[in-house]
């Protein structure tokens, strides 16, 4: 079934420092996958995706993630984490086998201490 | 400004009741959807409509109906049918969700409606 994890539900970092929020997934044909981001009580926003073109995606605000299919894994970094980045990151999955249904993962909450 | 707009932000609801939350938006996006949002669970489908006058079932759709007589408008409706209502409630649209749409298409999301049952 297509699934996708997200290995922390807390991330903390200090400002400044890098910033890597773990997903992994599983699929049975070729993902696409997204990241979006949510502020508090807001609607989420797309931050990049990756639809079978280049591995490594660059997206808003300086984050940017890598498709590894060997490790079926893509994460999201950011070499220097802003106070404004504290907020909820979703990875999403879809793919052909399922109807192109997008399946959200559980969120990673991102806190960004001064 | 184009976009997706919902109300009301918050609502509190008395068991047995119905409530209708509103979505609106004016991106002239064909496809409209509804999530629900719980604490450490992601986003879950409620229900979507490719099209006016048409809308599917999602993973969640016990407990709740919706219309779409206008493209602009997608309405939800919380019934006393659903067990556990409170919740985070979030429409979303896209372009269009058919054929390869979701492969490289983008949601579109209103900022959220708080739904608490006293």
């Amino acid at each position: 079934a297509q699934s996708v994890t997200q290995l922390d539900s807390h991330v903390s970092v200090s400002e400044g420092t890098p910033v890597l929020l773990r997903c992994n997934y599983s699929s049975s044909y070729s993902p696409s996958l997204f990241w979006y981001v949510q502020h508090p009580n807001k609607g989420l926003q797309l931050l990049l995706k990756y639809t079978s073109a280049a591995t490594l995606v660059k997206g808003i605000n300086g984050f940017e993630a890598e498709f590894k299919k060997s490790e079926t894994s893509f994460h999201l970094t950011k070499p220097s984490a802003h106070m404004s980045d504290a907020a909820e990151y979703f990875c999403v999955v879809s793919d052909q086998e399922y109807g192109n249904k997008l399946v959200f993962g559980a969120g990673t909450i991102l806190r960004v201490k001064s | 400004d184009g976009g997706i707009t919902q109300s009301p932000k918050y609502l509190f609801r008395k068991e047995g009741q119905n409530v209708t939350l509103s979505c609106e938006q004016n991106l002239n996006h064909d496809a409209m959807y509804w999530y629900r949002q719980d604490p450490g669970q992601g986003l879950r489908l409620i229900y979507y409509s490719q099209i006016v006058n048409d809308f599917q079932k999602g993973d969640i759709a016990e407990g709740y109906s919706v219309s779409r007589e206008k493209k602009e408008s997608f309405p939800l409706t919380v019934t006393s049918a659903q067990k556990n209502p409170t919740a985070f409630y979030l429409c979303a649209s896209s372009i269009s969700s058919g054929g390869t749409w979701a492969l490289t298409g983008e949601l579109f999301f209103g900022e959220g409606s708080r739904l608490t049952v006293l």
